[in-house]
């Protein structure tokens, strides 16, 4: 139980482009979403918090106009991020919230050319 | 706020030796405790959790923890590692009041060498 899926697993996109990224939560319903971003060799940091039926709480210095989160249902979260460019190319993780622990999926890697 | 610290960036390990991972955290309330395993190119497994009762927490694969309140640590041990435990292991804190929110040590790769 607990299974989170992204998708897609690997996207590569030109410059100023907008990609979507989904999060789903397959075996049980979430409220609570948390989008990551990993960079080579670092740890995950937090960019925004995704809530169901509101809006997402961004962290700090993250800009909440180039990465767009909807949390549509309580199984589905996405990340579009908007007019990309060859910063923003990363592994992206999200995980979904069940009780006390977060099930976080497999990653998505972006590359931005 | 909290924060959480992995003392070691790389820890090369021969195979079949023991191994610790160190984690330390500070938090001004109670909290839940947790180590995650990646993979390259992969998402993160839970390996092994605190949230309440026995200090020691142990995991499917020969991992095992130690919940120290006094000390604010939460070290990863196993007593003999294998090739496949290679891998960025993960330490995370929760506050109890944080809403499922976590923040994680800077990673630590253990490399296991034959």
């Amino acid at each position: 139980g607990a299974v989170v899926s992204q998708h897609p697993s690997r996207v590569i996109c030109k410059s100023g482009t907008s990609v979507k990224i989904e999060c789903r939560s397959l075996d049980f319903q979430a409220t609570t979403m948390f989008w990551y971003r990993q960079f080579p060799k670092q740890s995950l940091m937090l960019m925004a918090t995704s809530n169901e039926g509101s809006k997402a709480t961004y962290e700090q210095g993250v800009e909440k106009d180039k990465f767009l989160i909807n949390h549509a249902s309580l199984t589905l979260s996405t990340l579009t991020v908007t007019s990309a460019h060859p910063e923003d190319s990363s592994f992206y993780i999200c995980s979904a919230v069940q009780g006390y622990e977060q099930y976080f999926g497999p990653g998505t890697r972006l590359t931005v050319t | 706020a909290q924060s959480v610290t992995q003392l070691d960036s790389q820890v090369p390990v021969f195979e079949e030796a023991p191994v610790e991972l160190r984690c330390n955290y500070s938090s001004s309330v109670s909290v839940y405790l947790f180590w995650y395993v990646q993979y390259p190119n992969q998402g993160l497994q839970l390996l092994l959790k605190y949230l309440s009762g026995s200090t020691l927490v142990e995991s499917i694969n020969g991992f095992e923890a130690e919940f120290n309140k006094s000390q604010t640590s939460f070290h990863l041990r196993k007593p003999s590692v294998h090739i496949s435990d290679t891998a960025e292991y993960f330490c995370a804190v929760s506050e109890n009041n944080a809403g499922n929110m976590l923040t994680f040590g800077g990673g630590t790769r253990l490399m296991v060498k034959p």
